[in-house]
């Protein structure tokens, strides 16, 4: 079957880093997606990778190691707006998103 | 760019009755369109996908006749719910997906409806 996993919550302090990790089964593999997602909002987009590596995006930053079926999504320089929910998607052979349950982010002062 | 509205934003409606949710792209030809409800602190879940002038393919579990999808058009999909009971209570979320988007089929997503059933 297919299936994402990733960490339920999180906690972090403000001006540090965080790693969220996302591992995936899929029937097929056609790229991997983070969305952020605020409590009443729908998600926005953070990155899409499709090959192995490190995606670099401002304080966002991807990475996707295809062999192993796992990514994350390091945040740098947390700020308190950053507190939301973190939404891993992997888009199988029909190009179709198969959407992780999110890790919500909790940042600290 | 790639902008997805959705219409309206929130709605309460009586038991019985039905409400129509209007998924829109603004500046693009969206060739699908994904209809995904959302319970709280729950992730999304995928209801259905449209493609534009054919039948809406419904996920498992999930009605067809209760929520009729319509993609008239590039631009434009519906999702009607019907005979709405307090547990289709959800917020409801729309995404289209650009008819040229390279190699990231990225999916935009709208503002989400807010719907309350009493």
């Amino acid at each position: 079957g297919q299936n994402i996993d990733q960490p339920t919550e999180m906690t972090a302090t403000e001006g540090a880093i965080v790693q969220i990790n996302c591992t995936y089964q899929t029937s097929g593999f056609n790229g991997l997606f983070w969305y952020q997602q605020h409590a009443g909002e729908a998600p926005t987009f953070l990155s899409y990778n499709v090959l192995d590596g490190l995606e670099e995006k401002g304080r966002f930053s991807s990475f996707l190691s295809r062999s192993k079926g796992y990514s994350y999504l390091l945040l740098k320089e947390l700020q308190m707006k950053d507190s939301a929910s973190y939404l891993c998607a992997a888009m199988d052979s029909n190009y179709q998103l198969i959407w992780g349950a999110g890790t919500k982010l909790i940042i600290k002062p | 760019g790639a902008v997805v509205s959705q219409h309206p934003s929130w709605v309460i409606c009586k038991s019985g009755t039905s409400v129509k949710i209007e998924c829109r792209s603004l500046d693009f030809q969206a060739t699908t369109m994904f209809w995904y409800r959302q319970f709280p602190k729950q992730s999304l879940m995928l209801m259905a996908t449209s493609n534009e002038g054919s039948k809406a393919t419904y996920e498992q579990g999930v009605e067809k006749d209760k929520f009729l999808i319509n993609h008239a058009s590039l631009t434009l999909s519906t999702l009607t719910v019907t005979s709405a009971h307090p547990e289709d209570s959800s917020f409801y979320i729309c995404s289209a997906r650009q008819l040229t988007s390279g190699d990231s089929y990225e999916q935009y997503f709208g503002p989400g409806t807010r719907l309350t059933v009493t």
